[in-house]
């Protein structure tokens, strides 16, 4: 257990909705960080956060948004869905240096 | 730009025995660092061992270790005494202290009975 949550574990909707994902931190770590991993690819990284604050982007489509709150767990939200934005969204957190993982979100686009 | 490279999509090893996974880098930073990372059927993507760039002495954790080679720009993975549980995909990555990380394409390894 890395100390990472995710929530959901898995997400089904259709074309052209909108869902939100969930992360909450290992407690002391002020960075989170998004990746999509498409199918059995590596991972892409999307955003990243730092104590509330959008720290760099990644190749993170304009439809997709992200934020850290004041507690530090953060959301990503996907709109306007496609069903190329079917994927695997891994959440990671550091306190420095390795990153720590969350279990994943597996969103499926129908 | 920085960029993982892993040469190889698949290997195989018997169990108790001893393989070797290759991965190259290319960074602009001077100061970074080294990653793999182990992702089993669950899909849970585990930290297996890290290696800090200014550091000249190769990673150990227990059966894993590393051959850094930081003029080659190489980052290799050898799992000694192989078992069952360490087949998985393997990723490399490399990333700054504050960094996104960069991952390479992986390595599937199979281990045989």
């Amino acid at each position: 257990d890395s100390g990472v949550t995710q929530t959901p574990k898995h997400l089904i909707t259709a074309t052209g909705q909108r869902v939100t994902l969930r992360c909450s931190p290992r407690s002391g770590d002020l960075s989170v960080y998004w990746y999509q991993q498409s199918l059995d690819q590596g991972l892409q990284f999307l955003i990243q956060y730092y104590n509330g604050e959008e720290r760099a982007k990644g190749n993170i489509l304009e439809r997709f948004s992200a934020q850290q709150f004041p507690d530090l767990h953060s959301e990503l939200n996907l709109s306007s869905l496609e069903l190329g934005d079917s994927a695997l969204y891994f959440c990671a957190s550091s306190p420095g240096g390795e990153q720590f993982f969350g279990p994943g979100t597996r969103l499926t686009v129908l | 730009a920085q960029t993982v490279t892993q040469s190889q999509p698949e290997m195989s090893v018997q169990e108790a025995e001893t393989v070797t996974l290759s991965c190259t880098y290319d960074t602009s930073e001077s100061d970074y660092y080294l990653f793999w990372y182990k992702q089993p059927p669950s899909r849970q993507m585990i930290l297996v061992i890290r290696q800090e760039a200014y550091k000249q002495q190769n990673a150990t954790e227990n059966r894993f270790s590393v051959n850094f080679q930081k003029a080659a720009k190489s980052f290799s993975l050898k799992i000694s005494d192989s078992q069952l549980g360490d087949a998985a995909m393997y990723f490399c990555a490399s990333g700054s202290y504050t960094d996104k990380l960069i991952f390479g394409t992986g390595t599937r390894l199979q281990v045989f009975p």
